[in-house]
């Protein structure tokens, strides 16, 4: 799997867009980008996943450039509860390989 | 649906003791999943089942741990004999095979060994 990059912490002021970064230079082209994340001393959890088309569901949008090489997380209107570690994962999705593996991530910290 | 259901939620034991976590996935899911989390490693997979087989073990750090998947409702992951080394948060996951990016994590157990 694909290595990925991440800022290790960021700051947002609450109601703003949060924009997390990662760099994934060396995607192949059946590479997903996933992005997960972990509020303290809880679980995981998932967030959102994408190919190459930007994607976007009730909790976050996925932005992929056209060279596949980068993406961003955003969070559009940050709350306080949005305050975790956030995970960029890339990985080829097919039946045999069901593993996640988590980097150090960026700690995203909300500021009232 | 109650999300994946992990017991203890804390554990305490003496180095050299026996040490069982459980787990047990959401129902329907046939994909399960053991981590360990600790500060210096960070989020590491242990071994996951697919349909109660184990699939990749390789995580496994050595023979003092193991895992078993008996039904499609339970796991355990065992450690025998405990060592300090192996305080850790332990988090159980599941998810449907074939959308395993959607991993649903327990709330973990947090281990101390001393």
């Amino acid at each position: 799997d694909a290595k990925t990059t991440q800022p290790p912490s960021m700051d947002c002021a609450e109601g703003r867009a949060a924009n997390l970064p990662c760099n994934h230079s060396t995607i192949s082209g059946n590479e997903y980008v996933y992005w997960y994340r972990q509020i303290h001393s809880q679980g995981p959890q998932y967030i959102i996943h994408g190919l190459k088309n930007n994607e976007t569901n009730e909790m976050a949008s996925l932005i992929i450039t056209e060279d596949r090489k980068s993406s961003t997380l955003i969070l559009p209107h940050a709350t306080l509860r949005d305050t975790a570690v956030y995970y960029c994962i890339v990985r080829v999705a097919n039946f045999g390989n069901e593993k996640l593996t988590f980097g150090t991530g960026t700690r995203l910290t909300i500021i009232p | 649906d109650a999300g994946v259901i992990q017991s203890p939620r804390h554990e305490v034991t003496e180095m050299g003791q026996e040490v069982t976590l459980r787990c047990k996935p959401i129902s329907g899911h046939n994909s399960l999943f053991w981590y360990r989390q600790t500060m210096m490693r960070g989020l590491e997979l242990l071994i996951y089942f697919n349909n109660n087989v184990p699939i990749d073990d390789s995580g496994m750090p050595e023979d003092r741990f193991s895992a078993k998947m008996p039904n499609a409702s339970f796991s355990t992951l065992k450690i025998q004999p405990s060592e300090p080394r192996d305080s850790a948060v332990y988090f159980c996951a599941s998810s449907l095979t074939g959308e395993a990016y959607e991993q649903y994590f327990g709330p973990g157990t947090r281990l101390t060994v001393t």
